[in-house]
């Protein structure tokens, strides 16, 4: 299947401060997805992209899809204590935008010092 | 009470043994999903269903097999369990493409 490779791997940062983390693919996506996993729970979808281009925002969180289609970037800006957690891109798997299940970059694991 | 629900969250199982995951979900979503997290290697996909006649396989689905006894429930099988068959798993279902809402997950070691 198609391969997302997620940076940075980890990210240990003072908080107040803006993060940035980015995901890659061999092949273009139709759809980027970000999602967030705290401790013991399961992803939460954070940001839902649908268009080379397009800019989303969330709360302190914007993501953009890549205009080549094959990337996607997801900032966070002013971070707090509960921001912390794995964050995921995520992509469709096969040609029904996400329908016939997803697949996951490696995670960035954000980690906030006080 | 949670939309989807993973049972049981924890199990420790032998070599060898069959062993089954269940999800239920009240959310009313038509397709559920079942993946497989490992650590530092995200999550991949084992089985998918869009209702209780359709089930797909997806990129792992080797040694592994589902149930879809009814619209809102889902349940993940191995046959015989395998080392490497320790991971945390997670059902998931979905209303639009992409948009996937997720258990708490069940951890799984086999021994």
């Amino acid at each position: 299947g198609q391969q997302l490779n997620q940076s940075p791997q980890s990210m240990f940062i003072q908080e107040g401060e803006d993060v940035s983390m980015n995901c890659t693919s061999s092949s273009i996506f139709n759809t980027w997805l970000w999602y967030k996993q705290d401790p013991g729970e399961g992803p939460v979808l954070l940001i839902a992209l649908y268009k080379a281009g397009e800019l989303t925002s969330n709360g302190r969180l914007t993501a953009q899809f890549g205009i080549t289609r094959k990337d996607s970037f997801l900032n966070i800006s002013a971070s707090i204590p509960s921001d912390v957690g794995i964050y995921f891109c995520a992509g469709p798997l096969g040609r029904g935008g996400g329908a016939d299940g997803l697949t996951f970059g490696k995670g960035t694991h954000l980690i906030i010092q006080p | 009470d949670a939309d989807v629900t993973q049972t049981p969250r924890n199990r420790i199982t032998k070599t060898g043994k069959r062993i089954m995951l269940e999800c239920s979900q009240t959310k009313g979503h038509d397709r559920m999903y079942w993946y497989r997290q490992d650590p530092g290697l995200g999550l991949r996909l084992i089985y998918y269903s869009f209702d209780v006649k359709d089930i797909n396989k997806g990129e792992i689905s080797d040694g592994y097999s589902v149930s879809r006894q009814a619209q809102a429930k889902f349940s993940l099988s191995l046959e015989s369990a395998i080392p490497n068959q320790t991971a945390l798993y997670f059902c998931a279902t979905s209303d639009f493409p992409g948009r996937a809402f997720f258990g708490q997950g069940t951890r799984l070691t086999v021994v």
